[in-house]
């Protein structure tokens, strides 16, 4: 049974371009979470999502920032118009409910790059 | 903010010991879990401990949970080389988990 999976692994962008992440959840899990870990600091909750529907979007920077979990397909955190603020480790995370442990599955994670 | 701290902030300890991080939070919770996270990886799930526990284990790991005292502590016995990570606490909160800085913990062989 694989794990979260998460692609691409690293990613590179200049300032300006866009950035789409994205994560498969396991099997069976239909509840994705994703985080931002900046260096040296923990990781942020931005946005859980169920499919097709956008949960909450609490923690999500209001502008440039996207996030989808189609019925079909992986969940994409898209961002638009990179800044080197948004250099960080992204994580995504999936639970097969909204389970009373919160309990949630961590893939290894996407690190983005601005230059 | 619910946003849990861990202490201490760094620990370096020789193989063989043992090892202890602490964690605060600041609100009511159903659980509090404890992950690692080795250096550019992702994180592992360690073990969870609810809010009706006090005390759990896990192979060389020991949690304790006091909620009188929203604290919680990590032990790792005997450490090994590979234990080199960083160690997070996390509280679930509705739908979402809030971690807490971390400690890096570093063990010297």
């Amino acid at each position: 049974n694989a794990g979260v999976m998460q692609n691409p692994r690293h990613l590179v962008r200049r300032r300006g371009q866009e950035a789409r992440l994205r994560c498969s959840p396991m099997k069976g899990h239909s509840h994705v979470y994703w985080y931002r870990q900046l260096p040296e600091e923990g990781l942020k909750f931005m946005v859980y999502l169920q499919k097709e529907n956008i949960i909450d979007e609490s923690g999500m920077p209001k502008e440039r920032f996207s996030a989808e979990f189609p019925k079909e397909g992986p969940s994409i955190l898209r961002i638009q118009q990179v800044v080197r603020g948004d250099s960080a480790a992204y994580f995504c995370a999936s639970s097969p409910r909204l389970a009373e442990s919160n309990e949630q599955f961590f893939g290894p994670g996407t690190r983005l790059t601005v230059l | 903010s619910q946003q849990g701290e861990e202490d201490p902030q760094a620990l370096s300890i020789q193989e063989g010991e043992n090892a202890t991080m602490n964690c605060s939070y600041k609100t009511s919770i159903n659980n509090l879990q404890w992950y690692r996270q080795n250096s550019g990886r992702g994180l592992v799930h360690l073990i969870l401990i609810r809010s009706n526990e006090r005390e759990k284990h896990s192979g060389r790991l020991r949690v304790t949970l006091d909620t009188s005292k929203k604290s919680s502590s990590l032990l790792i016995t005997a450490s090994r080389a590979a234990d080199t990570a960083s160690y997070f606490c996390a509280t679930g909160y509705g739908n979402k988990l809030v971690f807490g800085a971390g400690t890096i913990l570093r063990v010297k062989s």
